[in-house]
């Protein structure tokens, strides 16, 4: 069993709607990062969280460390949204979930 | 600032050839790592290193990896000999972190190696 798993691997999704990502992990961790990759393939940090909830733009983040689990959510979902969001979670080293490839379309 | 300078973006060469990954970390940052991704795997630590101190090489697949770091600002990965199973795309990322923490990283744009 992996370590962090992402849910849904893949999601579609029509421009305006609301999405959520999950991300489950079963080790102990000082904090939570999720990522962004273009397909172009930059890797953009998003997100690094080790409590509650953080809020940027549209993308919202949230953990809860007693349920070792973790949701990122986009409000308004654009076209530009479309990449593969990573979980990586940091116990003293980062460990990635496989990512979740999300598509919005217009 | 930049951002983490990769080179080369793309790098396509012969199995059995020496192949040498090149970064340039965001200036004070003191954690560099570098990381591989492919498709069957996805994302995977290779080592990182700690005020220029390899921390923890258990990811390097063997001994044909190597890394350095001889300066804050300068980091290779090497491959000798090349092989096809190490086509990936090699992301190089910095950060500030402590003895138990990443912290927030900053990644390369990666290193695109085709090995054929």
């Amino acid at each position: 069993k992996n370590e962090v798993e992402q849910s849904p691997q893949n999601l579609t999704a029509q421009e305006g709607e609301f999405i959520t990502i999950n991300c489950s992990y079963s080790v102990g961790i000082s904090a939570l990062h999720w990522l962004q990759q273009h397909p172009g393939g930059g890797i953009v940090s998003l997100f690094m969280l080790s409590s509650g909830k953080k809020k940027h733009g549209r993308l919202i983040a949230t953990i809860n460390i007693q349920e070792k689990h973790s949701s990122l959510h986009i409000t308004a979902s654009h076209p530009r949204d479309s990449a593969v969001y990573i979980c990586a979670v940091d116990p003293d080293k980062l460990i990635f979930g496989t990512g979740t490839r999300l598509q919005v379309f217009p | 600032d930049a951002g983490v300078i990769q080179s080369p973006r793309h790098e396509v060469t012969e199995m059995g050839q020496e192949v040498t990954l090149r970064c340039k970390p965001i200036s004070g940052h003191n954690s560099l790592f570098w990381y591989r991704q492919t498709m069957m795997r996805g994302l995977e630590l290779l080592i990182y290193f700690n005020n220029n101190v390899p921390i923890d090489d258990s990811g390097m697949p063997e001994d044909r990896f190597s890394a350095k770091m001889p300066n804050a600002s300068f980091s290779t990965l090497k491959i000798q000999p090349s092989e096809p199973r190490d086509s990936a795309v090699y992301f190089c990322a910095g950060g500030t972190s402590g003895s138990s923490y990443t912290g927030e990283l900053f990644f390369g744009e990666g290193s695109r190696l085709t090995v054929l």
